[in-house]
């Protein structure tokens, strides 16, 4: 099973600063393998970004994506008070198709 | 408009099994895949499977092989997860999804279930 290790588990900002959200896999991914989704509290779970650096229909280009290898990046830029939420990345590379544990955005 | 609804909350005791629906519409059923998701409360996502209703395919996640079983009804555009032998960690919100074989475009609101003796 590939895991994915999302880091920092809290990560505390201020509206209009920017973010950066990583996720570490314990294989080497393709790009096309990973997907970021946001969750915001008691909603369900929206998809952001695909095969690493594409945004989905409708996402803002204030989200990006980029890494490859074992390394994959979320990039949030000029947070507004909407973006915090908890975002995790998944891969599907293998089966079982894992989600890392969440990166909480929250207000500092 | 994509809307995915799901069955009402369930509570179960251990031991016994419980059935999801999601019904869909706004989009052509049998040219997606629904997935299945949950989330134990306070906690992350967990995939459990997808099936695929054009020609119902499926695939499960290890963890839950034995146990899950995905089915669609086409002629109502509703997907089906059924989970025998529950235990108390199963308890969760468990999220039907659409989308292409890896990708979730979108969500139902989830169906909460309690496993409780």
């Amino acid at each position: 099973e590939v895991v994915l290790t999302q880091s920092p588990g809290t990560l505390s900002l201020s509206p209009g600063d920017g973010a950066t959200l990583s996720c570490g896999t314990s294989q080497t991914l393709r790009s096309v393998d990973i997907a970021w989704y946001q969750q915001k509290p008691g909603q369900s779970p929206r998809l952001l970004i695909y095969s690493s650096s594409i945004r989905a229909t409708g996402i803002p280009d204030k989200f990006s994506g980029s890494g490859s290898g074992t390394d994959f990046t979320l990039t949030i830029s000029r947070l507004e008070p909407e973006d915090f939420a908890v975002y995790y990345c998944q891969q599907s590379g293998s089966s079982p198709y894992t989600f890392g544990q969440g990166t909480k955005l929250e207000i500092k | 408009e994509v809307v995915l609804v799901q069955s009402g909350a369930e509570v179960r005791k251990p031991g016994t099994s419980m059935k999801i629906s999601c019904k869909t519409s706004g989009y052509t059923f049998t040219d997606y895949y629904i997935h299945w998701v949950r989330q134990a409360p306070g906690k992350g996502l967990e995939w459990m499977g997808f099936i695929f209703p054009q020609n119902g395919e499926t695939v499960y996640s290890e963890k839950l092989q034995g146990r899950v079983t995905l089915t669609a009804d086409t002629s109502a555009d509703t997907a089906f997860m059924d989970l025998t032998s529950l235990k108390s960690d199963d308890a969760a919100l468990y999220y039907c999804a659409t989308g292409d074989r890896f990708l979730k475009f979108f969500w139902g609101p989830g169906t909460l279930v309690t496993v409780s003796s």
